[in-house]
């Protein structure tokens, strides 16, 4: 079974702090994705990286970064939080761009007071 | 780009009886349609795709639907079970996306025995 795993599964976090949310998967898997996740507007895709240093903007990339120095580990960074980042964040790998499914980790709830 | 419209946000059922959510789709070039569940506490989880070229697809008491022409599909959960409960999130990826994930709004599921 494909494992993805979120470090948190739930942050409390203040303005302006910089944030680090981690995720690591154990199938060798090329691409790796952060979603945000809120109610109504189902997953938004922050960022994605198809292999390891080389990353691409989603559809809601503003305020938010990321890195990816090794093929298992894909880190969301909040560079400084802000209350509307508030949300959920789920991580999904999949195995290449060949492949049509996604594995998602079990989230990390983030609140930024 | 594309975008998915799902409905209903929320549909609640007796046990036993069927659910229907249903999805547009605005990209005509569009050709991969999944289905995804995220019970609580957990990641979303694909649970019945299909492709352009399929009208129809079964898997014991779930079934999806395409209609091309009207760019809409749907999930067809029968003799729904409590444990059928979560939220249920389609998805339609474009042809030439990359095989990239364009999610609808989720619909909340509750099956009360």
């Amino acid at each position: 079974d494909v494992k993805v795993t979120q470090s948190s599964r739930y942050l409390v976090k203040r303005t302006g702090e910089k944030v680090f949310l981690e995720c690591v998967q154990d199938m060798d898997h090329e691409n790796m994705f952060w979603y945000r996740q809120d109610p109504g507007l189902g997953l938004r895709l922050i960022y994605f990286s198809y292999d390891v240093k080389m990353k691409e903007k989603g559809d809601i990339p503003e305020g938010y970064s990321v890195s990816r120095e090794k093929k298992e580990r894909f880190s969301l960074i909040l560079e400084s939080a802000s209350t509307n980042q508030t949300s959920m964040y789920l991580c999904a790998t999949r195995a290449g761009e060949s492949g049509n499914i996604q594995y998602f980790g079990a989230g990390t709830r983030l609140s930024v007071l | 780009g594309e975008n998915v419209e799902q409905h209903p946000s929320t549909l609640s059922v007796q046990e036993g009886d069927s659910a229907v959510i249903k999805c547009t789709y605005s990209d005509s070039a569009s050709n991969y349609f999944p289905w995804y569940k995220q019970e609580l506490g957990k990641g979303p989880q694909l649970i019945i795709d299909i492709r352009s070229n399929v009208g129809e697809k079964k898997d014991q008491r779930i079934a999806v639907t395409l209609n091309k022409t009207a760019k809409h599909f749907s999930l067809h959960i029968t003799e729904t079970q409590p444990e059928d409960s979560a939220v249920y999130f389609c998805a339609a990826t474009p042809r030439n996306a990359g095989n990239m994930l364009t999610f609808g709004g989720g619909t909340r599921l509750m099956v009360k025995p």
